[in-house]
């Protein structure tokens, strides 16, 4: 482990469903990611939190919902997914998401699957 | 914004020999690069960067080199061993930005 835990590994959900990715660290860090991995577009950032407040959205659908309660935790809530949705949905987190040269540290990834 | 390529998107190699994957970026202000390897079925892991000061970075079979006027920058991979096949991303960070990441070069290391 590399202090980045995602939870589940593996998930598979209707489009009706409505499911929450979580992701935790206690590596201290501030900045944390959400990031999409598919064949089509890898490693896409979707969103990120520094110090709590998000500070980035890429364009994504509102039907992911991110969460950022405290620095060490992380959700990503869905609801009405499409099968395109499928992906390996990987967090990460780095010391902050302004200093200069950031060391992002990815966690395992939840495998997704919508049916 | 920043647009990261990458090539060649496979690569295979007989063990022993090298590799070189390459990377051009577009937002001359970007002065961070990392690299990250992805074995499959597990998470990227950073294995060298290199930040816009330096012209070259090494670590043991592992090497970067950049060039700023031409905006790309390459891994060099030494000595290639089979546990290196995975896939090799670059990424490059405009300064207070995140990383942009390239599409992948899948390594292929060949007995």
């Amino acid at each position: 482990e590399t202090g980045v835990t995602q939870t589940p590994r593996h998930l598979v959900m209707g489009m009706t469903n409505k499911k929450s990715l979580k992701c935790e660290q206690h590596l201290g860090h501030n900045a944390m990611y959400w990031y999409k991995q598919s064949a089509k577009k890898p490693l896409e950032l979707m969103f990120v939190y520094n110090f709590k407040e998000q500070t980035e959205n890429n364009s994504v659908p509102s039907r992911f919902s991110p969460e950022c309660p405290n620095s060490s935790h992380l959700f990503l809530h869905l609801h009405t997914l499409q099968p395109e949705d499928s992906a390996l949905y990987l967090c990460a987190s780095s010391q902050d998401a302004v200093r200069w040269g950031p060391q992002t540290i990815f966690g395992s990834g939840t495998q997704l699957s919508v049916l | 914004g920043e647009n990261v390529e990458q090539h060649p998107s496979t690569l295979s190699v007989q063990e022993g020999d090298s590799a070189v994957i390459k990377c051009t970026y577009s937002d001359s202000a970007s002065n961070y690069f990392p690299w990250y390897k992805q074995e499959l079925g597990k998470r990227p892991q950073l294995i060298i960067d290199i930040r816009s000061n330096v012209g070259e970075k090494k670590d043991q079979r592992i090497a970067v080199t950049l060039n700023k006027t031409a905006k790309h920058f390459s891994l060099h991979i030494t000595e290639t061993q089979p546990e290196d096949s995975a896939v090799y991303f670059c990424a490059a960070s405009p300064p207070g930005q995140n990383f942009v990441f390239g599409p992948g070069t899948r390594l292929s290391v060949l007995p």
